[in-house]
């Protein structure tokens, strides 16, 4: 079975810098989907970005962008620029048919962005 | 991506009794899918809304306890049965859009008593 791990619960940045969250996963799959969500206080769940697994290029949104190492089975968000509406829970998901097929939640990092 | 909406945005709701919770999308979609986030934890998938079939249940859900209906492409609704404190929690909708991505309601805060 599929599992995705976030080592770290809680994160905090200040306001401008640069952080990164941390997520690792693990599949016999070849083929596979990556994501990133974020859940503000408002609860709505956000996709961030996404990577196929057969890309090598890392997928970037704007300040976010992935850092995808399919053979660690890593892949880990950079946030750059953090701004005050970046706080919120992010979770990293795995699909192994894109969004037609379940999606498994690591537990989640809860980030802060500081003034 | 479409736009999905969830009916009741929240509720508290006594022990024994069913809650209904319903989830609309602005555009037909193929594939829907019911979520349930416990306080503090991460999302756990509870069943895929089939339309013109019965759901498909993960395991560790029951159509007893989770019934689901999807009479079209557009609509769908996730029950809730015979509730106990434990049944707390977020419940998310979610749909497949564009690129093969899932896109979620804004989800139904379920307070048991």
């Amino acid at each position: 079975a599929q599992t995705v791990t976030q080592s770290q619960p809680e994160m905090s940045v200040q306001e401008a810098e640069t952080v990164t969250l941390s997520c690792t996963y693990d599949t016999s799959e070849n083929n596979y989907y990556l994501f990133w969500y974020k859940q503000p206080p408002s609860r709505q769940m956000i996709l961030v970005i996404r990577q196929e697994a057969y890309k090598q290029q890392n997928a970037t949104e704007n300040r976010f962008s992935v850092n995808f190492q399919k053979a660690a089975k890593s892949f880990s968000l950079k946030i750059s620029d953090s701004q005050l509406g970046d706080t919120a829970m992010y979770f990293c998901a795995f699909s192994w048919q894109g969004g037609s097929e379940k999606l498994v939640f690591g537990k989640g990092t809860k980030l802060t962005v500081n003034p | 991506s479409a736009v999905i909406s969830q009916k009741p945005s929240r509720d508290i709701c006594q022990r024994g009794t069913s809650l209904t919770i319903q989830c609309q999308v602005d555009s037909q979609v193929t594939m829907m899918f019911w979520y349930r986030q416990q306080p503090g934890q991460s999302l756990t998938l509870i069943a895929t809304a089939n339309q013109g079939s019965e759901a498909t249940y993960e395991s560790g859900f029951v159509i007893d306890k989770f019934p689901i209906s999807r009479p079209n492409l557009t609509f769908s609704t996730l029950t809730v049965s015979n509730m106990s404190p434990e049944d707390s929690s977020i419940y998310l909708c979610s749909v497949v859009g564009i690129q093969e991505t899932q896109y979620f309601g804004p989800g139904t805060r379920l307070l048991v008593l």
